[in-house]
């Protein structure tokens, strides 16, 4: 099955720093989400980016499905941003999204 | 448009009961699926539903199962439960359908159901 590699696993940074999250895939997929998990679990959609880039606010995501990876940027970084960011993957005609491990980030004031 | 629900949030059972899990997708979302969340296995998937059929499943054992109504709601059921089956339980639903000319699969998530068991 699908094989999804999230890096670096833990991120610390200063408020006002950027950052990049990526995530390898071991096959292509056709269907790629990034989510934010608050500290309360909650899982919120941050992008469905299966190819190409995308811009919301302060973050962005680029998708190179050619070469099965993605990259999550985060810039001017808040104490806000902090949780765990996942990466997740799977292919059209159902969903069996397979998540990587996370990216746990926590942003210092 | 409400989000998606899950009921009951929380939940102590003790080994070898049985549980039911409830979830109720976003209006108009067709496709609900089920995640297990654990400290030690991260987020792995249960299966999806579409239109009341199972159309994917994961690894777990024939003691996880679910269905999906009519309405689109879903249920997930959990028989002779073992301490290993302690975890966070999420739901997602998503559109799969054909928005602005493309086909929209963003799955957004409910707040979960954490289950202790004992």
């Amino acid at each position: 099955g699908i094989q999804v590699e999230q890096s670096p696993p833990d991120l610390i940074l200063q408020e006002g720093a950027n950052s990049t999250l990526r995530c390898n895939f071991s096959d292509s997929v056709n269907n790629l989400q990034w989510f934010h998990q608050n500290p309360w679990g909650q899982l919120i959609n941050l992008f469905y980016i299966p190819s190409g880039t995308k811009q919301n606010g302060r973050l962005s995501a680029t998708t190179v499905a050619t070469e099965r990876y993605s990259l999550l940027y985060i810039s001017s970084s808040q104490t806000t941003d902090s949780g765990v960011y996942f990466c997740a993957g799977g292919n059209t005609g159902g969903f069996k999204t397979i998540f990587g491990a996370g990216t746990r980030l926590f942003v210092k004031a | 448009k409400a989000g998606v629900t899950q009921t009951p949030r929380y939940l102590i059972k003790t080994r070898g009961q049985q549980v039911t899990l409830s979830c109720s997708p976003i209006s108009g979302h067709r496709s609900v699926s089920w995640y297990q969340q654990t400290p030690g296995q991260g987020l792995q998937f249960l299966f999806e539903y579409f239109s009341e059929t199972q159309r994917n499943k994961g690894n777990f054992p024939g003691r996880f199962s679910g269905r999906q109504f009519s309405n689109s709601r879903s249920e997930m059921n959990v028989s002779t439960l073992e301490l290993g089956d302690s975890a966070l339980y999420l739901c997602a639903s998503s559109y799969l359908g054909l928005a602005g000319g493309t086909t929209e699969e963003t799955q957004y998530f409910g707040p979960g159901t954490r289950l202790l068991v004992l």
